[in-house]
């Protein structure tokens, strides 16, 4: 029973570095979302994509790309890492695009850039 | 636009007291509201939600809110706290204007719940 799954756990970038971020949810949702979380800020919403072949931007989408691989998977690519993306990263999906569906959420993905 | 206030970034209760977390929203149109719970290192879960109907809302963990429209206020409670409640809480409110859904989170309670 994984529901929403992320990786990596942790990643350490330097400043230029590009990286992505892997989800996947084995829920059968129409819905996927990446999230930002910042002590005290709550949690943001970057890109989302409401069905396959579909994604949309969020409230913080600069310095983002995104691809909906199919209906599981959900990657975040940052293209080339700044200080002010040091953040956690969070993956959820949902039934359908709407917030009356509830958001299932992946673990986290912490990362840093120095 | 709307926004999403939660009274108090960290809030410390007895094991056994009561909880209350507190949240208050501006929202134009009837909201959607949600409680979202956060236990270490986890994602987010949700813990109950108000769409319409009653407005008082039982979720797991023995959790209620209600829902007071007239003091655009969606407070969380729990009678009698233990260990386990430990955690970050994030209220949420959701909207449709104009076709386009958004979900803002308040910026979260971290709970202590002390032996």
């Amino acid at each position: 029973n994984a529901g929403v799954t992320q990786t990596p756990k942790f990643q350490v970038l330097k400043t230029g570095q590009s990286m992505t971020l892997q989800c996947a949810q084995d829920m059968n949702h129409n819905s996927m979302y990446w999230y930002r979380q910042d002590p005290g800020m709550g949690l943001r919403l970057i890109y989302y994509s409401a069905s396959e072949g579909t994604t949309d931007k969020g409230e913080v989408p600069n310095g983002y790309n995104v691809s909906r691989l199919n209906k599981r998977e959900f990657s975040l690519r940052l293209e080339s890492a700044a200080p002010s993306q040091t953040s956690v990263y969070f993956c959820a999906s949902s039934t359908v695009r709407s917030y009356n569906s509830p958001l299932h959420f992946g673990n986290g993905t912490r990362l840093t850039v120095t | 636009a709307q926004s999403v206030t939660q009274l108090g970034s960290h809030v410390s209760v007895s094991e056994g007291a009561l909880v209350l977390l507190r949240c208050n929203y501006s929202s134009s149109v009837p909201p959607y509201l949600f409680w979202y719970v956060q236990y270490p290192n986890q994602g987010l879960q949700l813990l109950l939600k108000y769409t319409t109907g009653a407005t008082l809302v039982k979720g797991i963990n023995g959790f209620e809110a209600e829902f007071k429209k007239s003091e655009t206020s969606f407070h969380l409670t729990k009678p009698s706290a233990h260990m386990s409640d430990a955690a970050e809480y994030f209220c949420a409110v959701s909207e449709t204007q104009g076709g386009s859904e958004k979900l803002v989170f308040g910026k979260g309670t971290k709970l202590t719940v002390n032996p």
